[in-house]
């Protein structure tokens, strides 16, 4: 079965650079969530969206910035990036058929900020 | 194929009953084991963390068991609490970079 995909998989940035993190969820789901993992850390909810609108916020950055396309995939969008900033990004999906507790993770994306 | 799977996908218990989740995953090489709970609208909050030479681990009224051979972990939850309503997540540590996340048991406490 097909699974949630992230693009890239790994990114390395220099500070005040801009990156984009790209979600693709599986066939059908319509709910995509972002995820952000320091080091040692649990992962911290972002922003999710729901039939391509903001559905939820979470401890977004506002020089973080997402939306959902028309595909339902979704781009996380991160400007003047600084050292924190270097986690793993998860992004998730599920369908508001089945009920937003059951989320798909995708593998994640591992962002180093130099 | 790496792959975390977990059961039941949902349960319902009656506050101050036990209960149990099976967690089995197929991933290889493997470095550690997690199990989070996740409140709807919320993100993961870790749980247990065990590696491959530890089979038992507890958090309070949460007890989590790995078997590395068979390649199965279970959750127990005793004494549950109205509290513990919640998605519970086994996710399983591949290397550094790579976690694979199983999909969740919705348990649900009943007064």
């Amino acid at each position: 079965a097909a699974g949630v995909i992230q693009s890239p998989r790994h990114l390395i940035k220099e500070k005040r650079e801009t990156a984009t993190l790209k979600c693709y969820p599986i066939p059908r789901h319509d709910t995509v969530y972002w995820y952000q993992q320091g080091p040692g850390q649990d992962p911290q909810f972002l922003i999710s969206f729901y039939e391509k609108m903001q559905s939820d916020k979470g401890s977004i950055p506002d020089r973080f910035s997402a939306q959902q396309f028309s595909d339902y995939h979704s781009e996380l969008n991160m400007s003047s990036l600084e050292l924190g900033d270097s986690a793993l990004y998860f992004c998730a999906s599920s369908s508001s058929g089945q009920g937003k507790d059951t989320q798909y993770f995708g593998p994640g994306t591992r962002l180093t900020v130099l | 194929k790496n792959q975390v799977e977990q059961s039941p996908q949902s349960l319902i218990i009656l506050e101050g009953k036990n209960c149990t989740l099976q967690c089995n995953y197929t991933v290889s090489p493997f470095s550690n084991l997690r199990w989070y709970k996740q409140d709807t609208g919320r993100g993961p909050v870790s749980l247990t963390i065990m590696t491959f030479s530890e089979n038992t681990k507890s958090n309070g009224r949460y007890t989590a068991t790995l078997d590395a051979d068979t390649k199965q972990s279970s959750l127990h939850i005793t004494a549950s609490q109205l509290s513990d309503s919640a998605s519970y997540i086994c996710v399983v540590n591949q290397d550094t970079d790579k976690l694979i996340f199983g999909t969740g048991t919705r348990l649900q406490v009943f007064p």
